[in-house]
């Protein structure tokens, strides 16, 4: 069974304060992993999808990067606006589009 | 170009009753899967939908049932409601970019069961 394991669960960072999320996942042939930005109350943002071990995108302040067990989401010199919850998901290779989620990781950044 | 749109956004019914949730994909995916999302489980998958075709199906009772019209949009229905479905619901479309898979979520409809 594909499992999605994130951590911290909550992290509280000082805006400026550099920090990785970090999301560990095993699953029957990876075909993507994804990253997503959820604020309360509304659903998911599509972040990025990664393919390969290896492979790093980068949109603003946010860098996410994937090794065969894991995924880093780098968020750089973050601001208040920054502050929401980031899920990671895995789809498995013949799952067509279905996403399998971790719990997510809730980022406090104080100005 | 518009996003994934759900409705309604809220409802609350009473146990027992059935309700039926609506999701409208973005323009030109024809693939529309459903979640439920709660503090405690996260976000489940629940089904999803190919060209009016169930390919795919999660680890929910037969209560939960849905379908896909040709136009691409879809809705769910959820049978004699318990208090356990109170949740999150929300729709995602889906594309094949050609050079990779993206999956946006709509806003989701908030489901209050009494």
């Amino acid at each position: 069974e594909d499992q999605v394991t994130q951590s911290p669960e909550a992290l509280r960072l000082q805006e400026g304060e550099s920090s990785s999320l970090n999301c560990s996942y095993t699953v029957s042939g990876l075909r993507g992993l994804f990253w997503y930005r959820q604020d309360p109350g509304k659903g998911p943002e599509f972040l990025f999808t990664l393919y390969s071990a290896g492979e790093e995108k980068e949109k603003e302040r946010l860098k996410a990067t994937l090794t065969k067990k894991e995924s880093f989401l780098h968020i750089t010199a973050p601001k208040p606006e920054d502050s929401a919850t980031y899920l990671c998901a895995v789809q498995a290779a013949g799952a067509n589009s279905k996403l399998t989620f971790g719990k997510g990781i809730t980022l406090s950044v104080r100005p | 170009k518009a996003g994934v749109t759900q409705t309604p956004r809220y409802l609350i019914k009473t146990r027992g009753q059935q309700v039926t949730l609506s999701c409208s994909p973005i323009s030109g995916h024809r693939s529309v899967s459903w979640y439920q999302q709660t503090p405690g489980q996260g976000l489940q998958f629940l089904f999803e939908y190919f060209s009016e075709t169930q390919r795919n199906k999660g680890n929910f009772p037969g209560r939960f049932s849905g379908r896909q019209f040709s136009n691409s949009r879809s809705e769910m229905n959820v049978s004699t409601l318990e208090l356990g479905d109170s949740a999150l619901y929300l729709c995602a479309s889906s594309v094949w970019t050609g050079t990779g898979h993206e999956q946006y979520f709509g806003p989701g409809t908030r489901l209050t069961v009494t």
